[in-house]
């Protein structure tokens, strides 16, 4: 079974700053398979990331992906009032066929 | 414009019953695999269970395993999740999704709440 380990729960930053998110699996990961999403309180999950570095439809150049094998990142260059939310990393695989990480929420300094 | 609405999110006694309906538009549902994922207050994102386009192959989170059944009629463009022998720890809101490998559009999600 694959799990995925989130860091840091938490991250405090400001607007304008770089955040850096830590997604780690417990094995090695398809570089296809892995995905990242942002959600914010009341609303679904927006896909932002996908086949490790790939932007989804919409999504502004400051979010970026990157990593192989067990340990990846998703960047965010200069930090926009909006982009405040809980951040989600997701594989696809055998077992279980999906899985998710517990989450990171960034939060206003 | 592709859409998701899910419906059928309700608050029912443990042990209890109760059927989530997703209705698609916007593309071509029979194409592609759908998925429920849930959110459960103070906890993250579980995926629960996954059907392929055909409605051929399932796949279910092992905490919902012989509980739930997903299911689809792609005559109607609708997505189902039948959830029986229900829980306190399955009351989350339940998201239909989208897509084989990562999830690009969701609904909005319904509420189901288990509570004596």
């Amino acid at each position: 079974e694959i799990v995925l380990t989130q860091s840091p729960g938490t991250l405090s930053l400001s607007p304008g700053e770089r955040a850096t998110l830590s997604c780690r699996a417990s094995q090695s990961v398809s570089s296809s398979s892995l995905a990242w999403y942002q959600q914010k309180p009341g609303q679904a999950p927006r896909l932002l990331i996908y086949g490790v570095s790939s932007r989804a439809t919409g999504i502004p150049d400051r979010f970026s992906g990157s990593g192989s094998g067990t340990d990846f990142t998703l960047t965010i260059s200069r930090l926009e009032p909006e982009d405040f939310a809980v951040y989600f990393c997701q594989q696809y695989g055998n077992s279980p066929r999906y899985s998710f990480g517990q989450g990171t929420k960034l939060e206003i300094k | 414009e592709v859409q998701l609405l899910d419906s059928g999110g309700d608050l029912v006694q443990p042990g209890g019953s109760l059927r989530l309906s997703c209705t698609a538009s916007g593309f071509t549902f029979s194409n592609y695999g759908m998925t429920w994922v849930r959110l459960a207050p103070g906890k993250g994102l579980e995926w629960v269970s996954t059907i392929s386009g055909d409605g051929g192959s399932t796949y279910y989170a092992d905490s919902v395993k012989g509980r739930f059944a997903i299911s689809r009629d792609n005559s109607k463009n609708t997505l189902y999740l039948q959830m029986n022998s229900l829980r306190a720890e399955d009351t989350a809101v339940y998201y239909c999704a989208k897509g084989p490998v990562s999830f690009d559009y969701w609904g909005q999600g319904t509420l189901v709440t288990v509570s004596s």
